[in-house]
């Protein structure tokens, strides 16, 4: 597609609970990432992809988090156990290459709230 | 340490008045690009302009102009002619040539504009 395209815009979750979120990237772009924002307005990086392999992942709790890039599927961003910390909203973007020339373009976010 | 700093958290502008939202940054690298991303209230992230550090030139966009200070590492972002639709969370960013490519990012301006 011609955007970013995350599902859902809101999802609710009690807190243990397991959250899931998906990201289409633009088709074409090889390169996805995964960012938190939380309440304060920060950007937090979590992970990228180059194409289903994952390229970065520092930015990613060792626990609870987990992420794929499938071929022919949604990119997914998973989280088990949730905790009311994990309450944010979410960002997908995908860039044409590796180049820190290439601009990421963003999806429209998945609010996550953990009750 | 890789930060971006922006330490105006909010601004206001009368409308069609000019106002420049200031953006600090360090890294040990030289090789990077500098982008100014916009936050509407609908939460989709907006790509308003980008520099590539080794240009001296300033980058502009219409109305959108920055000012690239390297040797200070400084890009601050100059809005003329400020319309209603330019108010918007601005969030200033950079990302290294020869790195992750994950963006690094400030923490944000929240930009008012008076009618």
């Amino acid at each position: 597609g011609e955007e970013v395209a995350q599902t859902p815009k809101h999802l609710v979750r009690g807190e243990g609970q397991k959250a899931k979120l998906y990201c289409a990237p633009i088709k074409g772009h090889s390169y996805v990432f995964w960012y938190q924002q939380v309440l304060k307005n920060e950007f937090k990086f979590l992970i990228s992809f180059q194409n289903e392999n994952v390229f970065d992942e520092t930015g990613m709790p060792k626990e609870r988090f987990s992420a794929k890039c499938l071929p022919n599927s949604p990119c997914s961003l998973e989280i088990q156990a949730t905790k009311l910390e994990d309450s944010a909203v979410y960002f997908c973007a995908s860039s044409q290459s590796g180049q820190a020339n290439q601009p990421q373009h963003f999806g429209d976010g998945t609010r996550l709230s953990i009750l | 340490a890789q930060t971006v700093t922006q330490s105006q958290p909010e601004m206001s502008v009368q409308e069609a008045e000019t106002v420049t939202l200031s953006c600090t940054y360090d890294t040990s690298e030289s090789d990077y690009y500098l982008f100014w991303y916009k936050q509407p209230p609908s939460r989709q992230m907006i790509l308003v302009i980008r520099q590539e550090a080794y240009k001296q030139q300033n980058a502009t966009e219409n109305r959108f102009s920055v000012n690239f200070q390297k040797a200070a590492k400084s890009f601050s972002l100059k809005i003329s002619d400020s319309q209603l639709g330019d108010a918007a969370m601005y969030f200033c960013a950079y990302r290294l040539v020869y790195s992750n490519y994950q963006l690094i990012w400030g923490a944000g301006t929240k930009l008012i504009i008076k009618p």
